[in-house]
């Protein structure tokens, strides 16, 4: 099993705060990503990233940013938050692979922002 | 671009078997993936299809249909655990390689 880690596991904020949500993962994995998720919606892909210095914006970019200095860290940031960007944020891990490489979550970020 | 359905919601009695459906538009096809998700819980991988045809892992099996765009997740002798949602997925071609874009969900919920 991945060993995949988000904090913080919750988050409540006020409206213009700048917050960076941090993800680690201890499995070497190359390709890592953000997905955004409202309670019993789908997930959003928010970024991506197939290595070190490398990152891809998802449909979802939602005003925030990513950055790959290490292979196994990956934070998000949102430079000033809103409560349109209340939501639980999950970062994922996997390996290099084709197509099958399955997908390893971390247990997420529960954000509220006031 | 890329799209997926898959029904919102299917109940079903502990014990019954229950098939949840997924159809995909891609631009480009490298395969269909499942995952399901406890509430409150993270996405777990269940199965992937890279061909066409039935891949079987114990209480659960997934099948793929290539020329019909099509899926399903076959889930057998239902337990209550299984009460969850269950999300089909696609590869999307990004500019730097190809990443996982999932359907709204069908939640399950399994009754005694």
């Amino acid at each position: 099993e991945a060993d995949i880690y988000q904090t913080p596991r919750y988050l409540v904020i006020g409206t213009g705060k700048k917050i960076t949500l941090e993800c680690s993962q201890t499995m070497g994995h190359d390709k890592m990503y953000w997905y955004q998720q409202d309670p019993g919606m789908e997930l959003h892909l928010i970024h991506y990233s197939y290595g070190v210095n490398s990152t891809e914006k998802g449909d979802l970019s939602s005003e925030s940013t990513v950055s790959r200095i290490r292979t196994e860290h990956f934070p998000l940031t949102l430079e000033s938050a809103r409560p349109s960007h209340t939501s639980q944020y999950l970062c994922a891990s996997s390996t290099p692979g084709g197509a099958e490489s399955p997908l390893h979550f971390g247990n997420g970020t529960r954000l509220t922002v006031t | 671009g890329q799209s997926l359905e898959q029904p919102s919601e299917v109940t079903a009695v502990e014990g019954a078997i229950v098939q949840i459906n997924c159809t995909y538009q891609t631009s480009g096809f490298y395969g269909l993936s499942w995952y399901q998700q406890h509430d409150g819980g993270a996405p777990t991988f269940l199965s992937y299809n890279g061909l066409d045809g039935l891949e079987e892992t114990g209480r659960f099996s997934s099948f793929l249909s290539r020329s019909d765009s099509y899926g399903y997740l076959l889930l057998q002798e239902l337990q209550m655990k299984d009460s969850a949602s269950y999300f089909c997925a696609v590869r999307d071609q990004g500019q730097a390689g190809t990443a996982l874009i999932f359907g709204k969900g069908t939640t399950l919920s399994v009754s005694s």
